[in-house]
Formats: structure tokens, C-alpha cells, sequence
């Protein structure tokens, strides 16, 4: 069974553009959450989707956004791109929605300059 | 900010076991603990959860405290592949995970 897989893996983008980043889960995995990864601030919960409804978000401004299709895969969208937003960000899908593991993708490693 | 806090880095010699522990100061009660590591440049991998109970599967095994307020991951038997990035986490039905710095785990020979 293939994995998570996330395009594309490198990307980028100057101060002020915007980025749609995006995430094809495991084949049959119905929850995708998208998560930040920096250096600083470890890894942060950005959103989750399930079925096509945003079920849970995290502690980010609204420019960051993000929708899944009926075939569960998702994008992220961040608009007005900062210098800050410079980060790996993480894919993960699992199969149901609570209380189990999570299957991460490699990533899409974002700078913005 | 982490709600957990880890070590920053930790050396185990290959075939011994490997405890990397981990604080937990604010979990409530429906929160699970969960372990994650990471290889670099890859996503985070799965290793084990648990609530309450100790908990073991192929990877490793979770001891977690009765007061919850901290856990160790046990690698019975560390490798050489064991060397990682280990993350823990508490985590709601919301599948919400963060991680902080996580233990730098060396394995050496």
C-alpha cells in the first residue's frame, strides 16, 4: 500500500505570494491533518479534515486554510506568505479519527524569502 | 508551547535498551501519550500510545506513571536504525499532536 505522499517537496516563495501545498493520504485513510514543523517551534497542529469537514484547528491566523476532496486527499492554502512561514510542513493520515497512529508524508519543505 | 518535555539528547550502546523519558505536567484525562520519532529528512514514524495502562508492540514499550504526569519509551533492544529524533505528545480525540525538541537518540557501536 502506498504512503502519504505530499507535492511539492521543496518550494519557493517570496514575501507576499501565496502557496497551495498538497497531500494524498493512505488508500482508505478518510483523516488528514496538516502540521508545521520548524526549529523553533517544533511540530504544530495546523488542521484536520475528515470526510470534507474541518473537524479541529490549530492556534494559526486565518491566512493559513485548507480543504479535503471526496477522495480524501487535501491542500493547504497560506496566502501573504511572511518570512516566519519558512517551514517543513507535514502530512499525516490515518484511518479513523480518534485515538489512533498517524502516517506521516515526507513533507514539503517551504522558504520564503 | 509543548505541553511535554523531553531531554535533549540521550546515547545508548547498540543491543541494549533504550529509556527515553517524558513529562507530562498538564495532560488531562482523556488525553492519550503518544510516541513518534523521526528519521532526517523524513515524516515522523509511529511508534506506540497508550492512556493509562503500560502498553508493548513490536517497536517498543510504553510505561506511563499513575499519575500520568510522565511516561518512558523502552527500546528493548537499540539498533543502529534506532538512531532518531523521539517525540512525545498528549494528545485528545482530536488527533492533535505537538511535539516540542524531542530526545536526539544516538546508538552507538
Amino acid at each position: 500500500k502506498a504512503g502519504v505522499t505530499q507535492t511539492p517537496r521543496y518550494l519557493i516563495k517570496t514575501r507576499g505570494q501565496q502557496v497551495t501545498l498538497s497531500c494524498s493520504p493512505i488508500s482508505g485513510h478518510r483523516s488528514v491533518s496538516w502540521y508545521q514543523q520548524t526549529p523553533g517551534q517544533g511540530l504544530q497542529f495546523l488542521f484536520e479534515y475528515f470526510s470534507e469537514t474541518q473537524r479541529n484547528k490549530g492556534n494559526f491566523p486565518g491566512r493559513f486554510s485548507g480543504r479535503q476532496f471526496s477522495n480524501s486527499r487535501s491542500e493547504m492554502n497560506v496566502s501573504t506568505l511572511e518570512l516566519g512561514d519558512s517551514a517543513l510542513y507535514l502530512c499525516a493520515s490515518s484511518l479513523k479519527q480518534a485515538y489512533n497512529e498517524q502516517f506521516f508524508g515526507p513533507g514539503t519543505r517551504l522558504t520564503v524569502l | 508551547d509543548a505541553k511535554t518535555t523531553q531531554p535533549t539528547s540521550m546515547d545508548c550502546a547498540e543491543g541494549r535498551a533504550a529509556n527515553l523519558p517524558c513529562n507530562h505536567s498538564t495532560i488531562s484525562g482523556n488525553e492519550y501519550v503518544y510516541w513518534y520519532r523521526q528519521i532526517h529528512s523524513q515524516g515522523p514514524q509511529y511508534i506506540i500510545h497508550g492512556l493509562k495502562n503500560n502498553e508493548t508492540n513490536e517497536m517498543a514499550s510504553l510505561i506511563i506513571t499513575e499519575d500520568r504526569k510522565s511516561s518512558t519509551l523502552i527500546l528493548p533492544h537499540a539498533t543502529l536504525r534506532d538512531t532518531a529524533v523521539y517525540y512525545c505528545s498528549d494528545a485528545n480525540a482530536g488527533n492533535m499532536l505537538t511535539f516540542g525538541g524531542g530526545t536526539r537518540l544516538m546508538v552507538k557501536p
